[in-house]
């Protein structure tokens, strides 16, 4: 079946960096989503792309639709203590409607 | 803004019971629903698929006489887990897909916990 990689699988940071994660996937899909969940309640969405090579911000969010549409990245600007969670990016099949998540990337800011 | 809103948030149980989850729309419809499951530290696997007014689609491994999916409604999908085991424990998360193009919207997820 499709699997999506998504790494860095956790990262710890100082508050004010910058971060970024990607994920990559041996097949194709027609929109890229990312996503942050905190404990114990359901994913949020962040980013959602819709066209290869796309590029959507928001605020401190960049997130981009690689062009052979098989990967995506995310980055966060200038990371602040709420940063704290973990982000999920997720592949969408118009044909099925189905989501596909990646494993996540644990996220942890010093302040 | 879309809102799914899922009951319970957590639950209870004792071994051989059976547990029945709602996941509602409540500002659209939605003519598509998945179920998802979360080991802790794992990602969201996709259960099932939930169409209003047909069968669900499970995926590979999930027993369908297991997890009974009812859609009966453009707002409302249940999953029930029935017989349920420990090792069934775990947070179950629906999402519900509006008309509009590549619209999800999660609930807040559901902790279930047999004994």
């Amino acid at each position: 079946g499709q699997q999506l990689n998504q790494s860095p699988q956790s990262m710890f940071i100082q508050e004010g960096e910058d971060v970024s994660m990607n994920c990559t996937s041996s097949s194709i899909f027609n929109t890229w989503l990312w996503y942050k969940q905190d404990p114990g309640e359901g994913p949020v969405l962040l980013i959602a792309l819709y066209k290869a090579g796309e590029l959507t911000s928001n605020g401190r969010l960049t997130a981009q639709f690689g062009i052979t549409r098989k990967d995506s990245f995310l980055n966060i600007s200038a990371s602040i203590p709420s940063d704290v969670g973990i982000y999920f990016c997720a592949g969408g099949s118009s044909n099925t409607g189905k989501l596909i998540f990646g494993q996540g990337t644990t996220l942890q800011v010093k302040p | 803004g879309a809102v799914v809103s899922q009951h319970p948030s957590w639950v209870i149980c004792k071994s051989g019971t059976s547990v029945k989850i709602e996941c509602r729309s409540l500002d659209f419809q939605a003519t598509t629903m998945f179920w998802y499951r979360q080991f802790p530290k794992q990602s969201l696997m996709l259960m099932a698929t939930s169409n209003e007014g047909s069968k669900a689609t499970y995926e590979q491994g999930v027993e369908k006489d297991k997890f009974l999916i009812n859609h009966a409604s453009l707002t409302l999908s249940t999953l029930t887990v029935t017989s349920a085991h420990p090792e069934d424990s775990s947070f179950y998360i629906c999402s519900a897909r509006d008309l509009g193009l590549y619209g999800y919207t999660f609930g807040s997820g559901t902790r279930l916990t047999v004994v």
